[in-house]
């Protein structure tokens, strides 16, 4: 599976659109991206995921560069609920069986 | 509709004790997966079971063992704790045995071992 490079932290102003930065530059073709997120001390929750197309559901929206070595997951209007670490994960594993990096921890605030 | 639950929530074993993680999904979902997170760390994956009576190893399996007990548990011993197995272990599940892109986590236990 492709290693992927997320920011450490970030911070977003409640109510603010949230631009999350995952860099994969070395996926492959058959390679999904999966974005999840951990709120403090919690079970890791499935946010989205993509192959080639944009992505967007109730949570967020996912854009894929055409090149694919780049993807921003988008949360259109922030919350203090979204403060959460936040991980990109890119797998071809037809099992499930994903790899967790240390992801992004974002902070909304007020 | 529980979802993951996970048992216990908490415990403290001395080095060398044994101890069993239960978990088990209401869901009716063929995969099952035991996680294990290290502070400021991701989650690395122990052991999964793709469909009910199988089991694979996952990246750090060493020191633990598994059984899928039905489609619902799948539990997680360790047989003689060491204080390096101190951590959050999660267990997921998975509707399909050919992964569709969600996991479904439960809450999470926590071991420390002295």
């Amino acid at each position: 599976d492709a290693k992927t490079t997320q920011p450490p932290s970030m911070d977003c102003a409640e109510g603010r659109a949230a631009n999350l930065p995952c860099n994969h530059s070395t996926i492959s073709g058959n390679e999904y991206v999966y974005w999840y997120r951990q709120i403090h001390s919690q079970g890791p929750q499935y946010i989205i995921h993509g192959l080639k197309n944009n992505e967007t559901n109730e949570m967020a929206s996912l854009i894929i560069t055409e090149d694919r070595k780049s993807s921003t997951l988008i949360l259109p209007h922030a919350t203090l609920r979204d403060t959460a670490v936040y991980y990109c994960i890119a797998s071809t594993d037809s099992w499930g069986k994903l790899q967790f990096g240390a992801g992004t921890q974002v902070v909304v605030t007020p | 509709n529980a979802g993951v639950t996970q048992t216990p929530k908490f415990q403290v074993l001395k080095t060398g004790q044994s101890m069993t993680l239960q978990c088990a999904q209401d869901m009716n979902h063929n995969s099952m997966y035991w996680y294990r997170q290290d502070p400021g760390m991701g989650l690395r994956l122990i052991y999964y079971s793709a469909s009910e009576g199988t089991t694979d190893k996952g990246e750090v399996p060493n020191g633990y063992n598994v059984s899928r007990l039905n489609k619902r548990e799948f539990s997680l011993r360790l047989e003689s704790a060491a204080p390096s197995q101190t951590s959050v272990y999660f267990c997921a599940s998975s509707p399909s045995s050919i992964f569709t892109g969600e996991l479904f986590f439960g809450e999470g236990s926590r071991l420390t071992v002295l």
